[in-house]
């Protein structure tokens, strides 16, 4: 049982370059997130998908795009990458409105802009 | 507005219990979570507490929620070296999606 999967888990890219983080998940989740996570300030929601064909800003969009290709992908691109966006990126995934509804994180990608 | 907070770091002796404090400002918050970060992995759920539920106890893990003062906390019993963690407290907020807002994560030092 995978989970969320998140390809790649490291990444180096000189500014200005683009790239796009993959992330998957087999547990027929509605809801996928990205988040990223910096020293000192947690998790910061950057996108999130309530449903599939749906996507919505979070807290911090500013650079990024993202597509919910299906229900099981959601992708994370950036088109002109800046050292501010060096970070570690988190896919996770949960099942709905209900219950206990706890997120499924992913294990996480590098990301390092010079 | 909606905010986590936490203390950054904890250090403790194997064997002693560790408390881990958290403070949210959401008073619509239905669930309250704490996840674990080993370094260089994911995060994964440790425990969860529902809004209405004022303690919950898990093997080693105890979690209390006074919500009047709007304050969770994470207590280890007996602690061990693989207790050596991040530890981010997580509430859920109300609306139409499992809309999660962390804390910043207590690092917790476990020395012999």
């Amino acid at each position: 049982n995978a989970g969320v999967t998140q390809t790649p888990k490291f990444q180096v890219l000189k500014t200005g370059q683009s790239m796009t983080l993959q992330c998957a998940q087999d547990m027929n989740h509605n809801s996928m997130y990205w988040y990223r996570q910096d020293p000192g300030m947690g998790l910061r929601l950057i996108y999130y998908s309530a449903s599939e064909g749906t996507t919505d800003k979070g807290e911090v969009p500013n650079g990024y795009n993202v597509s919910r290709l299906n229900k099981r992908e959601f992708s994370l691109r950036l088109e002109s990458a800046a050292p501010s966006q060096t970070s570690v990126y988190f896919c996770a995934s949960s099942g709905g409105t209900g219950g206990t509804t706890e997120a499924f994180f992913g294990q996480g990608t590098r990301l390092t802009v010079v | 507005g909606e905010d986590v907070e936490q203390s950054l770091f904890l250090s403790v002796r194997e064997g002693d219990s560790s408390v881990i404090n958290c403070t949210y400002t959401d008073s619509s918050s239905t669930y309250l979570y704490w996840y674990k970060q080993e370094p260089g992995a994911g995060l994964q759920l440790l425990t969860y507490i529902f809004s209405n539920m004022d303690m919950k106890q898990d093997q080693r893990l105890t979690v209390l929620l006074n919500k009047k003062d709007k304050h969770l906390s994470l207590r280890i019993a007996d602690t061990q070296t693989g207790d050596s963690a991040i530890y981010f407290c997580a509430e859920r907020v109300s609306g139409g999606y499992n809309k999660l807002i962390f804390g910043a994560g207590t690092r917790l030092a476990v020395h012999p």
